[in-house]
Parts: C-alpha cells; sequence; structure tokens
C-alpha cells in the first residue's frame, strides 16, 4: 500500500544550522505530498505541501521539492532556530481521498 | 489556535470506565477524522467521517465507538480499554473531498489507561 518513510531518530543540532529531514514515499499513483509540523502540547499544523511532479512548497523558511524521479520530499531549512524545535511529519494523500498517510515523524531539536 | 477543539486535554481513565473525547470545528468542513498517535508509530487513521456518515474504519477494536451528531462535532466513546491505548487521539477536519484539501488537527486529547 502506500506509505512514507522517514529518516530514524531525533535530529539534533545548533541554532543556525542547516536542516535536512529526508522523506521517501511509495505510491502507485500521483499524490499530493505534505509536512507538517507539531509544536509541543500541540495538534498537527500543515507546514508546507506540493501537489505534482517539480512542485516546490515553502513556509516559514523551510522548503521541500517533489521529486518523482526519487520519490521523495525532503524537506530544508537554511538557519534553523530554537523556535523550529518541534516534531516533523511527513505525509501523502491522493485526489479525492479523505486519508493522510504520515511517516513515523522527527524529532528536531535545536540547541541555542 | 487551528479552528479545530478538543476537550478534554488529558484524560487519565481505569480500565473499567467509559469516557468519551469532543472534538468540534467551525471551519464548515464536512470530513472529521480521529487519528491515534502513539510513542515510536506514524500517526494511524482510526475513523473517517464524511457528510456525518462513516466511511472508513481501519479495523479498531470495538471498545472505541465513534459519533458523529453533525458535521461540527465528532466524539470518541472509550470503554473498557487496554493500557496499550494510551496514545495522543487527534481530530482533524477538512473540506471533502478534492485535491488541496488540507486537514487542520486538534490540540489532541492525551489519553492514560491505568
Amino acid at each position: 500500500g502506500d506509505s512514507v518513510t522517514q529518516m530514524e531518530g531525533p535530529v539534533t543540532l545548533s541554532e543556525e544550522a542547516f536542516l535536512t529531514i529526508n522523506c521517501t514515499y511509495t505510491a502507485t499513483g500521483y499524490p499530493s505530498l505534505f509536512w507538517y509540523v507539531q509544536y509541543p502540547g500541540e495538534g498537527l499544523q500543515l507546514l508546507l505541501k506540493a501537489t505534482k511532479a517539480d512542485d516546490k512548497g515553502s513556509n516559514k523558511g523551510f522548503e521541500a521539492t517533489y521529486r518523482k524521479e526519487t520519490t521523495s520530499f525532503h524537506l530544508e531549512k537554511g538557519s534553523v532556530q530554537v523556535s523550529d524545535s518541534a516534531v516533523y511529519f511527513c505525509a501523502l494523500q491522493y485526489y479525492g481521498n479523505n486519508r493522510l498517510a504520515f511517516g513515523k515523524g522527527n524529532q528536531v531539536v535545536v540547541i541555542p | 489556535e487551528t479552528g479545530v477543539t478538543q476537550t478534554p486535554r488529558h484524560l487519565v481513565m481505569g480500565m473499567t470506565n467509559k469516557k468519551s473525547l469532543k472534538c468540534e470545528q467551525h471551519l464548515g468542513h464536512n470530513a472529521m477524522y480521529w487519528y491515534k498517535q502513539s510513542a515510536k508509530k506514524p500517526l494511524e487513521l482510526m475513523f473517517v467521517y464524511s457528510l456525518e456518515e462513516r466511511v472508513e474504519n481501519n479495523s479498531v477494536p470495538s471498545r472505541f465507538s465513534p459519533e458523529c451528531p453533525n458535521s461540527s462535532h465528532l466524539f470518541l466513546h472509550l470503554h473498557t480499554l487496554q493500557p496499550e491505548d494510551s496514545a495522543l487521539y487527534l481530530c482533524a477536519s477538512s473540506q471533502d473531498p478534492g485535491r488541496n484539501t488540507e486537514a487542520f488537527f486538534g490540540q489532541g486529547t492525551r489519553l492514560t489507561v491505568v
């Protein structure tokens, strides 16, 4: 079935460092791809999305490009802040389908 | 504030108790969802309601019973739960159906079964 795989383990980095979180997907069609963020004690919030191949989603300095050839949607940010500490989830959704398939999430901790 | 409100935020219940989780949205959406978030596991979709009808039940045990009385409210009734049911339960809503439909999540109910 359709699935999303995120890199294992938490990510700890210093303020102003470059962040990359890998996400790959398995799907039989052409899903929309999303990154959701969960701040401590909160629910999930949509961070960015891309609906077709080569689209780039961006928000709050984060970017991710829909790569059909590598079935990837890696999240990047050039200079992280302490306030970016959160759990980041990659997800896919099909057109006309209510269901989101999520990855396991990555805990990101940014140290001052 | 995402427009989706869940109550209570925290709940501790014994295995013989009966309790209910509540979710409310005022976004004009007509699809609502329950997700379970356990440690070190992907979010699990439990139930999907579209236009107040249940359209999906992902093999969830009968000790979890959803109810959607109208398009703005969703409940999850709990009875005779097990300790492994302890998790964060998230409610979400979206416009149904269609592409680019963003799901809006509530803050969740942290459930502990003792």
